[in-house]
């Protein structure tokens, strides 16, 4: 059974930083893109970054580029999102999820259940 | 970027009856490289259809998708009490992958 387990979330002040962690089982993770996406409470879904298999294709929304950081350890089947610079319009539930595909183009087929990051002073 | 519309914002409907929901792009989603998702309050969101019109596994055959280039449609044949919920659409056929702002089925 496929799993994505996020951890990490918590309060933090702005223009602090956070890491989110996502463990990943019940697939081979080194055979699949990854991605990160956010949802703002009680608002719709946005994209915010995505890493290939092996790390080579890395990308972020405009609204986060420069300041979060995503990536994997294959070896943990982990993945990562590093988020520095925090602003209140990042506060959001942060999803897992694994892209369908190897290619460049893909759906989410599976969905962790989320890590709430609030930030507030 | 492709901005995806959908409607209507809330429907309210009965068990058994059928629903019809759609996503409008402004741009043509190349290859139908579009997805409908449902999200239950307090839940992840779930993979329903891909490739505009493929059911997940496990999605019952009550639902269907349908549509191309900038027009697609969710239908949901016959209304069950767990059908209600959000549903999103997405596209992944260009750059940024973008979402709609999403369809609440309601009973009525």
């Amino acid at each position: 059974e496929v799993q994505l387990v996020e951890s990490g979330g918590g309060l933090v002040k702005p223009g602090g930083s956070l890491r989110l962690s996502c463990a990943a089982s019940g697939f081979t993770f080194t055979n699949y893109n990854m991605n990160w996406v956010r949802q703002a409470p009680g608002k719709g879904l946005e994209w915010v970054s995505s890493i290939s298999s092996s790390s080579s294709y890395i990308y972020y929304a405009d609204s986060v580029k420069g300041r979060f950081t995503i990536s994997r350890d294959n070896a943990k089947n982990s993945l990562y999102l590093q988020m520095n610079s925090l602003r209140a319009e990042d506060r959001a539930v942060y999803y897992c999820a694994r892209g369908a595909y190897s290619s460049s183009l893909y759906h989410f087929d599976y969905w962790g259940q989320g890590t709430l990051v609030t930030v507030s002073s | 970027e492709i901005v995806l519309t959908q409607s209507p914002g809330t429907l309210s409907l009965s068990p058994g009856e059928r629903a019809t929901l759609s996503c409008r792009a402004s741009q043509s989603v190349s290859s139908s490289y579009l997805a409908w998702y449902q999200q239950k309050s307090g839940q992840a969101p779930r993979l329903f259809i891909y490739g505009a019109s493929s059911r997940a596994t496990g999605i019952p055959d009550r639902f269907s998708g349908s549509g191309s280039g900038t027009d697609f449609t969710l239908t949901i044949s016959r209304l069950e009490p767990e059908d209600f919920a959000v549903y999103y659409c997405q596209q992944y056929g260009s750059s940024p992958q973008t979402f709609g702002q999403g369809t609440k089925l309601e009973i009525k």
